[in-house]
């Protein structure tokens, strides 16, 4: 299993240009989540889905949507990016979500960068 | 407001130390608790996961520890390795929501 991949690795945009970055798993869980982590801080979520076809917003969801179209897919995408925006974002990857056992999988990350 | 702090910020120890890092957390209505390492520039690697209604788990080296009436939990790291050099962040399971904490940047000398 590949396990959780995320596509660009790095990317840097302009003040107000457009990206989605992509997640996907192979292992059929039915939770992912999008975190940002900046400088010295905890990972801070942004969009969550429990299933194909239902996301619902995180902590910090402002100037990001979600689709959830397949099982194994989760894009994010940034609309109009602000430097605000400059972070590393983690997608990351559970079954059931939220049992007693349970443990998310991380992929490894898209360091953004907005100019 | 569910929140995780960790203490310390950042820790410098020589080889073969045994440490201690402390996660505290504000809402005690939890899952479980896992301990994440993170290395500079990589995603972040479970080491353990303990159940709300356990007190501590172990793996190895490390044994991580869960008051959860006190909000609290410990990650012992014995005899530590310049390998254990990493970033680690304790992450509260709320149920559709994790909540992590801001990490610990451990450096182990040689």
């Amino acid at each position: 299993n590949a396990g959780v991949t995320q596509t660009p690795k790095f990317r840097i945009l302009k003040i107000g240009q457009s990206m989605t970055l992509q997640c996907a798993q192979d292992m059929n869980h039915n939770y992912m989540y999008w975190y940002r982590q900046d400088p010295g801080m905890g990972l801070k979520l942004i969009y969550y889905s429990v299933g194909a076809g239902i996301t619902d917003k995180g902590e910090v969801p402002n100037g990001y949507n979600v689709s959830r179209s397949t099982t194994e897919d989760f894009p994010l995408r940034l609309e109009l990016a602000a430097p605000s925006q400059t972070s590393v974002y983690f997608c990351a990857s559970s079954y059931f979500g939220g049992g007693n056992t349970d443990t998310q999988y991380f992929g490894p990350g898209t360091r953004l960068t907005v100019l | 407001k569910q929140e995780v702090t960790q203490i310390p910020a950042a820790l410098s120890v020589p080889e073969g130390e045994n440490l201690v890092l402390n996660c505290s957390f504000t809402d005690s209505a939890i899952y479980n608790l896992q301990w994440f390492r993170q290395d500079p520039g990589k995603g972040l690697t479970s080491l353990l996961l303990i159940q709300s209604s356990q007190r501590e788990q172990t793996s190895g080296r490390l044994n991580a520890s869960l008051d959860k009436s006190s909000g609290r939990s410990t990650l012992y790291i014995a005899a530590s390795q310049p390998g254990d050099s990493a970033t680690y962040l304790c992450a509260v399971n709320y149920g559709q929501n994790f909540v992590f904490g801001p990490g610990t940047r451990l450096s182990v000398l040689p």
